[in-house]
């Protein structure tokens, strides 16, 4: 069975512009969660859907982020304009919806300079 | 608010036992979970406590105490892949599934 994965693996660009996350949770995973870590801090949470309604979005830093799930298979995550302080790794995990175990993707590594 | 404390960095033997404390004050409170996570990979499941005591499984422990808001993760018969930053997260009820995260704890295990 395949797990979470994440695309692209690593990003770098510059202040100002977009970048989109894209996230492909485990096949019949209805739950499907975004969280950042930033630099030295702990994790934190985005979102999280479940299927293609977003359930709660109380850790969206702010307009500049919107996250996506059309069909309610993956998911994407746009930074426009990306700031400096959006550097971190973004993490996607999923879980069924009769378990509280989060599945983890790798993450993204977003860097803006 | 919500806060989760965990040691920064702990150093232990090959074969040895090790003992990672966690301690929370959250708002909400459904489940305690620990997660393992090596440099540049996913966060991985280790363990989920909701009621209070000992929870077993293979090499990794995992106690609760809600009323103490505490925690700990057991690892015995060290190995040098456990090397690794051990993640304490809460977990909360119905259909709130967000996870609040400590920093972690980073262990070295020394041979």
């Amino acid at each position: 069975e395949a797990g979470v994965t994440q695309f692209p693996s690593h990003s770098v660009i510059e202040k100002g512009q977009t970048v989109t996350l894209r996230c492909d949770p485990i096949s019949g995973h209805d739950n499907l969660y975004w969280y950042r870590r930033v630099m030295g801090k702990e994790i934190k949470f985005l979102l999280h859907f479940v299927k293609e309604s977003k359930q709660d979005e109380s850790g969206m830093p702010n307009n500049r982020f919107l996250a996506e799930r059309t069909g309610g298979t993956y998911s994407t995550l746009k930074v426009q304009p990306a700031e400096l302080e959006d550097s971190g790794v973004y993490f996607c995990a999923s879980s069924l919806d009769t378990s509280y175990e989060q599945y983890f993707g790798p993450g993204t590594r977003l860097t803006v300079t | 608010g919500q806060n989760i404390d965990q040691p920064t960095e702990m150093t232990a033997t090959e074969g040895a036992i090790v003992q990672i404390n966690c301690t929370y004050q959250t708002s909400g409170f459904n489940g305690l979970f620990w997660y393992q996570q090596h440099a540049g990979e996913a966060p991985t499941f280790l363990s989920y406590n909701v009621l209070d005591g000992l929870e077993e499984k293979g090499r990794f422990s995992s106690f609760l105490s809600r009323s103490k808001g505490y925690s700990y993760l057991l690892l015995k018969e060290l190995q040098m892949k456990d090397s690794a930053s051990y993640l304490c997260a809460v977990g909360f009820a119905g259909n709130n599934r967000k996870l609040i995260w400590g920093l972690g704890t980073s262990l070295a295990v020394n041979p």
